[in-house]
């Protein structure tokens, strides 16, 4: 069965820097990896979704890639903003299945 | 507007009791599913429904029910028998593409509080 892991747990950063987020899945026969946000008490909101015939995806400062051999994703946030802070969780559905979360990465943004 | 509508937003319950919390979609989306979130973990499946009048339980389904009589809602009761129900449950739809779960459009949540 699919697990899902995200590296680090927990990240703080000042205002304007660049950060990646990891997420490993153990699985490689993953179809589908999708990117949340959530904040505190709040739903999940779709970031980027990646289908396995793709390698990457791209929303405004957001890029997600997606390496199924090496059995990870990675979120790139470009010229990061205090609004970004949030927490930022990764899941993967094979086929058959359904999603896999992640436990997520907590992101703080420092003015 | 479309979109996934939760409620109650809080919710408390005595120990002994059912509750039902309610998750509505617009979305003429086909799968809907209920999750439950502990802090610091992800997201844990406790049932869904890919069909009106048929579901099928996730990892969690000890002490949870559900039904779907209708393609728009998918109510879920946390019945006496789930021992530790204090937790933020979300309730999330997607479309199916060729049988394929594809992206999943979530609620705001219900937070349960067992007191």
């Amino acid at each position: 069965k699919q697990e899902v892991t995200q590296i680090p747990a927990a990240l703080s950063v000042p205002e304007g820097e660049n950060l990646v987020l990891n997420c490993s899945f153990t699985d490689s026969a993953i179809y589908n990896l999708q990117w949340f946000r959530q904040d505190p008490g709040k739903g999940l909101t779709s970031l980027l979704l990646i289908q396995s015939s793709q390698r990457e995806q791209t929303s405004g400062r957001l890029n997600a890639s997606l390496d199924k051999s090496s059995g990870r994703s990675t979120l790139y946030i470009a010229a990061s903003q205090p609004g970004d802070s949030a927490t930022y969780l990764c899941a993967g559905v094979n086929y058959g299945q359904n999603f896999v979360f992640g436990p997520g990465t907590r992101l703080s943004v420092l003015p | 507007d479309g979109g996934i509508t939760q409620s109650p937003k809080y919710l408390f319950r005595k120990e002994g009791q059912n509750v039902t919390l309610s998750c509505e979609q617009n979305l003429n989306h086909d799968a809907m599913y209920w999750y439950r979130q502990d802090p610091g973990q992800g997201l844990r499946l406790i049932y869904y429904s890919q069909i009106v009048n048929d579901f099928q339980k996730g990892d969690i389904a000890e002490g949870y029910s559900v039904s779907r009589e209708k393609k728009e809602s998918f109510p879920l009761t946390v019945t006496s028998a789930q021992k530790n129900p204090t937790a933020f449950y979300l309730c999330a739809s997607s479309p199916l593409k060729g049988g394929r779960t594809d992206t999943q459009y979530f609620g705001p949540g219900t937070r349960l509080t067992v007191l």
